[in-house]
């Protein structure tokens, strides 16, 4: 199984927003509602930010937000903050009967 | 609070059999779908195996079929992972990860903190 494609790094300012993209196909994130988005700050465990595409787990900051169109699901990150600063991934069912992860995308607030 | 918590991981020789385990918290553990999923050293996430609710259905990426068995233990709350035949491309820290719903075709909503495994001579 392919990995999702997202861009290797993106940045912005404290206070901008920012979106990261995860492109698939049709029998991962086209096929399917199940894009979580997954946070990682160095030596600590992921935090899932976005699960099936747009709902938010309680407790996550709804600065976080999460859509899709088509074979590319999409995080939005309004209001940047310093603690924003982390590697980002996108995973997806895929068929049939497995899940795959995108590479990961490294956020620098500048 | 829902939790997940791993243990089992350890340095092993290849060739050699480890089981991982996974005790779940704070929720109903039958009512979901569970996962593994590694991250070999400053590599990216992979799915490893998972399971449904009942683990009466399981699954594996193809990188490690015939080599791992996932299963579940739902009155003790607890997801286990059997790997046998180790590999130093096995390397890696290995995290329980919740579907949000019973099924396998859900996303994950929940982490654990993960437990390493070292394959090495």
């Amino acid at each position: 199984q392919s990995a999702l494609t997202q861009p290797a790094s993106v940045s912005g300012s404290p206070g901008q927003s920012i979106t990261i993209s995860c492109t698939g196909t049709s029998s991962d994130v086209g096929g399917y509602d199940s894009v979580s988005w997954h946070q990682q700050h160095p030596g600590k465990a992921p935090k899932v930010l976005i699960h099936d595409v747009s709902n938010r787990p309680s407790g996550v900051s709804n600065r976080f937000s999460g859509s899709k169109s088509g074979n590319t699901a999409s995080l939005t990150i309004s209001g940047l903050q310093a603690e924003d600063e982390a590697d980002y991934y996108c995973s997806s069912y895929i068929s049939p009967n497995a899940h795959v992860f995108g590479g990961g995308t490294k956020l620098t607030v500048l | 609070e829902v939790q997940l918590l791993e243990s089992g991981g350890d340095l092993a020789q290849p060739g050699g059999s480890l089981r991982l385990s996974c005790v779940g918290s704070g929720f109903t553990f039958s009512d979901y779908g569970m996962s593994w999923v590694r991250q070999a050293p400053g590599k990216a996430l992979e799915w490893v195996s998972g399971a449904i609710g009942s683990g009466g259905s399981t699954y594996y990426a193809d990188s490690v079929r015939g080599r791992f068995t996932i299963s579940r233990d739902n009155p003790k709350k607890t997801l286990l992972l059997q790997i046998n035949s180790l590999r130093a491309e096995d390397t890696a820290v290995y995290f329980c990860v919740r579907s949000s719903y019973y099924f396998h075709h859900y996303g994950m909503d929940v982490w654990g903190q993960g437990t390493t495994v070292t394959v090495s001579s």
